[in-house]
């Protein structure tokens, strides 16, 4: 079972450069998330989607822009990637969250982007 | 306000100590809570729900107090294989907010 899949897994860009990550997932899950991995800052959610052609901001949405036209896609841009945005990208997904019974989310192996 | 803290540790404990990290959440309204693994590089994975009747898996323990917003994960008797950062997941709805994570190194 494939699960998340996130392509590329590793990704040196320019400054000024242009990229778009790719999260697919084969679980038919709802929901879909990115998150950025830094030092010491945990993982931050960048943002989300909760259906097929809807995304809503997270916590650190500047400079990034998503997609969502098809429920197992969920695609991260950087229109102009700054050394800021240096870091471990992670996807995830998980199904509709039931009031009191968790849903758990599961992860893609991440994408390691080094802009310079 | 962070909505999840943890401490950042490292904790570094002898094979086949008893070892608990702790992690409160701001948000009284959250509706389920997670401890989560990661292994150096690698991405996150469930290592337990948490439910407010507390849960075990073999030598893992997870409570949760939700009036005092308070989390806790206790591992008996440490293996090497127990190295890793665990995170602590809060979920409010639509959003998962994870802690910063606790270091745990097991030394032979």
């Amino acid at each position: 079972n494939a699960g998340v899949t996130q392509t590329p897994k590793f990704r040196v860009l320019k400054t000024g450069q242009s990229m778009t990550l790719l999260c697919a997932q084969d679980m038919n899950h709802e929901y879909m998330y990115w998150y950025r991995q830094d030092p010491g800052m945990g993982l931050r959610l960048i943002h989300y989607s909760v259906g097929e052609g809807t995304t809503a901001k997270g916590e650190v949405p500047d400079g990034y822009n998503v997609s969502r036209l098809k429920k197992q896609n969920f695609l991260l841009g950087l229109e102009s990637a700054a050394p800021s945005q240096t870091s471990v990208y992670f996807c995830a997904s998980s199904k509709p969250h039931l009031r009191w019974k968790g849903t758990e989310a599961f992860f893609g192996q991440g994408t390691r982007l080094t802009v310079v | 306000r962070k909505e999840v803290e943890q401490d950042p540790g490292p904790f570094n404990v002898p094979e086949g100590a008893t070892v608990a990290f702790n992690c409160t959440y701001s948000n009284s309204a959250s509706q389920s809570f997670f401890w989560y693994r990661q292994d150096c590089r690698k991405e996150p994975k469930l290592l337990m729900s948490v439910y407010s009747s507390g849960n075990e898996d073999g030598r893992f323990t997870a409570q949760l107090n939700r009036a005092s917003q308070y989390i806790s994960l206790l591992i008996r008797d440490s293996k090497l294989s127990d190295s890793a950062t665990y995170l602590c997941v809060v979920n409010n709805g639509n959003q998962f907010y994870f802690g910063t994570g606790t270091s745990l190194t097991v030394i032979p």
